[in-house]
């Protein structure tokens, strides 16, 4: 079946521009996560979805940062005002739910480059 | 906190040599183990994991040991291909993290030369 699917997959933009980045999910698979990876920091968590709602928005870096997700299923993470310090590549993963551990199938990420 | 430390990189072998990518972690409660592997242009895929003391996690040749005493799951491959060239990240998760959360070392960049 089809995996994690993110778009774009690159996003050039200029600083202060407004960008939105979208996940597609597994189908069935109610958790969802957003991941930084930037050169020097490695993985980064920043937020958690359990079906619609987000229990823990921790790795969020600034208030500049948001997501949502509707319907149990697509994901946008929102970048406000964009700096140059937000080039990264944004991984988004999804899982099922349950007690325990339930491996985390990442998709293969949007680069964004702010320039 | 949790936190995951591994050696940098880039680690650069021959084929067919052996290899070692050290892995230590610091976490509350009792984590689970993983190594995720990243092949060029590709996304992220859970490489083994270990879930308790004393585990050991295997696939494709590669293995790992759980280690508590010594807080480390060092990776390792006895005859490396350089099809294995690729980023490898050590990551942990726990139960006070509610099971959600990986935290990833900073990554390991292997270079297998013919």
């Amino acid at each position: 079946g089809a995996g994690v699917s993110q778009s774009p997959s690159n996003k050039v933009t200029e600083k202060g521009k407004d960008v939105e980045l979208r996940c597609d999910p597994i189908s069935g698979h109610t958790a969802l996560y957003w991941y930084r990876q930037s050169l020097g920091q490695g993985l980064e968590f920043l937020i958690y979805f359990q079906g619609n709602s987000a229990p823990d928005k921790s790795g969020l870096p600034s208030d500049r940062f948001s997501a949502e997700r509707t319907g149990g299923s697509v994901s946008t993470l929102t970048i406000q005002r964009t700096q140059q310090e937000d080039s990264a590549v944004y991984l988004c993963a999804s899982s099922t739910q349950g007690e325990g551990y339930n491996e985390q199938f990442f998709g293969p990420g949007t680069r964004l480059t702010v320039l | 906190g949790n936190s995951v430390t591994q050696m940098e990189g880039p680690v650069t072998l021959s084929e067919e040599a052996f290899l070692t990518i050290n892995c230590t972690y610091t976490a509350t409660g009792y984590p689970s183990l993983f190594w995720y592997v990243q092949y060029p242009g590709e996304g992220l895929q859970l490489l083994l994991k270990a879930t308790k003391a004393d585990d050991k996690g295997s696939n494709k040749g590669f293995e790992a040991t759980y280690r508590k005493e010594t807080t480390s799951f060092h990776l390792e491959k006895g005859s490396v291909q350089v099809s294995d060239s690729a980023v490898y990240f050590c990551a942990l998760i726990s139960r006070n993290s509610g099971y959600s959360t990986l935290t990833f070392g900073k990554g390991t960049m292997l270079l297998v030369s013919p």
